[in-house]
């Protein structure tokens, strides 16, 4: 247990669904990140928020819309997907977004359909 | 443009067996060296984290050392056992970001 608490574990939807993942940290961190993992590619950043302020946004489409309500939560709102977005998503936190260690959840398997 | 390079891809070894795995940069200017552990299905675990004046980290079984000047850190295991069968990613944070190598996966048998 890592202090950090993604939901759901697993998610299956249709290109048309909108969804949203969520993560919790209970690490008093002030950082948060959400990363993309698919199958043979490196880890991508997607998104950081430090002190609830998005401090990066690395080329993600607009597909993908993150919320960060406070320092210990940290929403990814899914709509209209592709398939190529099938992914294990992963949250992670620390405590300040300069180079600290990261602690990461357990992350969100995607498949969209 | 840093890019983290693990060699080799894949690993299997017989249980006791002392290992070594490779993590190469391109870009030397970095913050620090990461190295985490992952789980089939599972995130990330933080092993060993280097900063850039240092030259090693230790816990336990786990030696990692670091030198920027040749673009390489390598993670030593020692003893090794079934249980630390996982997939092991370095990372070089560099300016203001963490970039991952694509990993080692490792497979420890009895």
């Amino acid at each position: 247990e890592t202090g950090v608490t993604q939901t759901p574990r697993h998610l299956v939807m249709g290109m048309t669904n909108k969804k949203s993942l969520k993560c919790e940290q209970h690490l008093g961190h002030n950082a948060m990140y959400w990363y993309k993992q698919s199958a043979k590619k490196p880890l991508e950043l997607m998104f950081v928020y430090s002190l609830e302020e998005r401090v990066e946004n690395n080329s993600v489409p607009s597909r993908f819309s993150p919320e960060c309500p406070n320092s210990s939560h940290l929403f990814l709102h899914l709509h209209t997907l592709q398939p190529e977005d099938s992914a294990l998503y992963l949250c992670a936190s620390s405590p300040r977004a300069q180079g600290e260690k990261l602690f990461f959840g357990s992350g969100t398997q995607l498949s969209v359909l | 443009k840093q890019e983290v390079t693990q060699i080799p891809a894949a690993l299997s070894v017989p249980e006791g067996e002392n290992l070594v795995l490779n993590c190469s940069f391109t870009d030397s200017a970095i913050y620090n060296l990461q190295w985490f552990r992952q789980d089939p299905g599972k995130g990330l675990t933080s092993l060993l984290l280097i900063q850039s004046s240092q030259r090693e980290q230790t816990s336990g079984r786990l030696n990692a050392s670091l030198d920027k000047s040749s673009g390489r850190s390598t993670l030593y295991i020692a003893a090794s056992q079934p249980g630390d069968s996982a997939t092991y990613l370095c990372a070089a944070y560099n300016t203001d970001k963490l970039i991952f190598g694509t990993g080692t996966r490792l497979q420890v048998f009895p």
